[in-house]
């Protein structure tokens, strides 16, 4: 089992609808999460952090459920700049290691 | 942005040659990765830093070795490379927050290595 799983998508959604996304980790001990977004043969790039009582930036909102180890990302009012792929990622951390496991992302496309 | 650079930016090379690709950070983050990123696998873990010359492994390292004898500077080599490492490699830093927390990563523009 991968050590964090994502739907590949691709999803694809019409301008002004909800998306959302969903990821599963299985280190019950990873400490920090996190969304990123990364645009065709770029670099990712940070979206938001994940907090235990939830987060709201704008259109977009992360949960983190610790007890079922998922990570979610809601997406209102869709935009056609959202087309990206959305990358979950944990962190293992402990002492003084700190790995970072990505998923393999999940492709967002927004239609007109 | 991150003061965060990788070099080179392209490269080309032949299957059994060396290959060296660079990590340069300003930000004076402790910790320090190399990923590789291939269509249907995302983003893996090759190596990371987390101190001079601290480094472990990730889930692909067999034929990549790492090195960093300073903060700056986090070096991936591939001691004879082949074709199966023909991917775009990401470099990425990352701090410590309050009570020593990691912080988020910044990444690198990428390395695209094609290897024939």
């Amino acid at each position: 089992r991968k050590e964090v799983e994502q739907d590949p998508g691709p999803f694809n959604v019409p301008e002004g609808a909800t998306v959302a996304f969903n990821c599963t980790y299985s280190n019950s001990a990873s400490q920090s999460f996190f969304w990123y977004r990364q645009d065709c043969r770029k670099e990712p790039k940070l979206l938001m952090s994940v907090y235990s009582s939830g987060n709201e930036d704008g259109r977009f909102t992360a949960q983190l459920n610790r007890a079922s180890q998922y990570i979610s990302l809601l997406i209102r009012d869709s935009k056609l700049s959202d087309s990206a792929t959305y990358l979950c990622v944990v962190s293992d951390y402990g002492g003084a290691t700190n790995k970072l496991i990505f998923g393999t992302g999940t492709l967002l496309a927004v239609q007109p | 942005d991150a003061g965060i650079t990788q070099s080179p930016r392209h490269k080309v090379t032949e299957t059994g040659t060396p290959v060296t690709l660079r990590c340069h950070q300003t930000e004076n983050h402790r910790y320090m990765y190399w990923y590789r990123q291939d269509p249907g696998h995302g983003l893996r873990l090759i190596h990371y830093s987390y101190g001079v010359k601290d480094t472990d492994k990730g889930e692909v390292s067999d034929g990549y070795s790492v090195s960093r004898s300073k903060t700056e500077d986090f070096l991936l080599t591939l001691e004879s490379a082949t074709s199966s490492q023909t991917s775009v490699y990401f470099c990425a830093i990352s701090g410590t927050g309050p009570r020593t927390r990691p912080t988020e990563a910044f990444f690198g523009q990428g390395t695209r290595l094609t290897v024939v």
